[in-house]
């Protein structure tokens, strides 16, 4: 059964600092990665996905890595700023019968003081 | 083009009641995905339907729970006779082409369902 863990479970930064987000999934094998950021009472809004086959995505001051054989991936976020306060979400598509279904990791709160 | 839609975006009903809770998906998706978020608790997968179709029911609660997805009009998710433990955020996903393909599934704003 796979398993997606996040760290830290929050975060608190102030503006300006470059951070990092960590998720493990404790089965290798999946077919796509992707990260979301959900904001209070709010829907989800994918930020980054990365296929099985890919190391990396970028997309502006965002960067996610892939490192499949590990079961690890990160979100850098350089120069952060208030509005990316939110809560960002992890979550694995392991493909095979499981198709369609993502697993999502408890997610990071993330703070962006001014 | 508007984004997948969920109607009502909040919902409160009394026990033993029903709750019907509609998505749209976004214009071209044939592909609809249901998620719980229970409080204190990460989203979690229910169910995945392609117009007439489940694909994937594999996180649906055996009993008072189902799912449609017609030719026609919404999907619906469907709860019999709620207890206080259906409280949650319901999210629907869409997505043009299916599962297996590279493509990302687009949330809507959830509907958020209270049972007094």
């Amino acid at each position: 059964k796979q398993e997606v863990t996040q760290i830290p479970a929050a975060l608190s930064v102030p503006e300006g600092e470059n951070l990092v987000l960590n998720c493990s999934f404790t089965d290798s094998a999946i077919y796509n990665l992707q990260w979301f950021r959900q904001d209070p009472g709010k829907g989800l809004t994918s930020l980054l996905l990365i296929q099985s086959s890919q190391r990396e995505q970028t997309s502006g001051r965002l960067n996610a890595s892939l490192d499949k054989s590990s079961g690890r991936s990160t979100l850098y976020i350089a120069a952060s700023q208030p509005g990316d306060s939110a809560t960002y979400l992890c979550a694995v598509n392991a493909g095979g019968t499981s198709y369609g279904k993502l697993t999502f990791g408890q997610g990071t709160i993330l703070t962006v003081h001014p | 083009n508007a984004g997948v839609m969920q109607n009502p975006r909040h919902l409160v009903r009394r026990r033993g009641q029903e709750a019907r809770l509609r998505c749209s998906p976004m214009k071209g998706h044939s592909h609809v995905y249901w998620y719980r978020q229970l409080p204190e608790e990460g989203l979690k997968f229910m169910v995945y339907l392609q117009k007439e179709n489940i694909i994937d029911e594999s996180g649906m609660p055996k009993e008072r729970f189902s799912a449609e997805f017609p030719k026609e009009g919404p999907s619906i998710l469907r709860i019999q006779q709620v207890v206080r433990g259906d409280s949650a955020a319901y999210f629907c996903a869409s997505s043009r082409q299916g599962a297996r393909s590279t493509d990302t599934q687009y949330f809507g704003p959830g509907t958020r369902l209270t049972v007094l």
